[in-house]
């Protein structure tokens, strides 16, 4: 069953800051975060896992509830890079990671 | 340099008419996947194989065939597509089966079927 992605899409001007959300109805062993930049493939951000601590890439940072069966990924400071549309996978063990419908980043200037 | 390769990137093609898009990566890599993402749906999961001659269907199956004779190469095989098929398809392949490996994603190969 796929991750429930909030919200669905945002707009930001540069700067500003940004939380996008992802939850499951199952029990999480381990958050992937994705980004897709437009006509492009996803690229790899980051894993967080149970029991972990919040990880960090660049200006871009997460967090893993795992009672909550939910994950957050923090974009501070936002540049017009960071447009693109973020994806979360979970992981509920033993199964092939599950993606969610994504949110759809627009950062303007 | 270290990739996914996927063959076409762009194909049109006619209901019913067998196609092969193939999927290559030179990492070495055990676990391969094929998603298809469209519009509002996200990346679904058709078919993933964990290693050589293992293959296990994912979300969306039907309709699709892969096979993994060789470690670096994963086709994906429609055998008579319809128009439902019309998508964009990505390959991905990551270093174990283990589900806490990134995976690293082909440029897609955007398919047409009328």
């Amino acid at each position: 069953q796929q991750p429930v992605q909030s919200p669905q899409a945002v707009i930001l001007r540069e700067g500003e800051d940004a939380v996008i959300n992802c939850s499951s109805s199952k029990a999480l062993y381990s958050v992937h975060w994705y980004r897709q930049k437009h006509g492009e493939a996803p690229v790899f951000l980051m894993i967080l896992l149970k029991g972990g601590e919040q990880k960090g890439h660049e200006k871009i940072s997460a967090s893993f509830n795992e009672k909550k069966q939910q994950s957050s990924l923090y974009l501070t400071a936002s540049q017009l890079s960071y447009s693109g549309t973020y994806f979360c996978g979970s992981d509920s063990g033993n199964t092939p990671l599950v993606f969610g419908k994504g949110t759809r980043l627009s950062v303007i200037a | 340099e270290a990739q996914v390769t996927q063959n076409p990137r762009y194909l049109i093609t006619v209901t019913g008419k067998k196609l092969t898009v193939t999927c290559s990566q030179n990492m070495n890599h055990e676990y391969m996947s094929w998603y298809r993402q469209d519009p509002g749906l996200g990346l679904r999961q058709i078919y993933y194989s964990m290693n050589v001659e293992v293959t296990d269907k994912g979300d969306v199956p039907e309709g699709y065939k892969v096979s993994r004779k060789e470690k670096r190469n994963f086709p994906l095989i429609l055998e008579s597509p319809s128009p439902n098929q019309t998508s964009l398809y990505f390959c991905a392949s990551s270093l174990t089966t283990s589900v806490l490996s990134e995976q690293y994603f082909g440029p897609g190969t955007r398919l047409t079927v009328t």
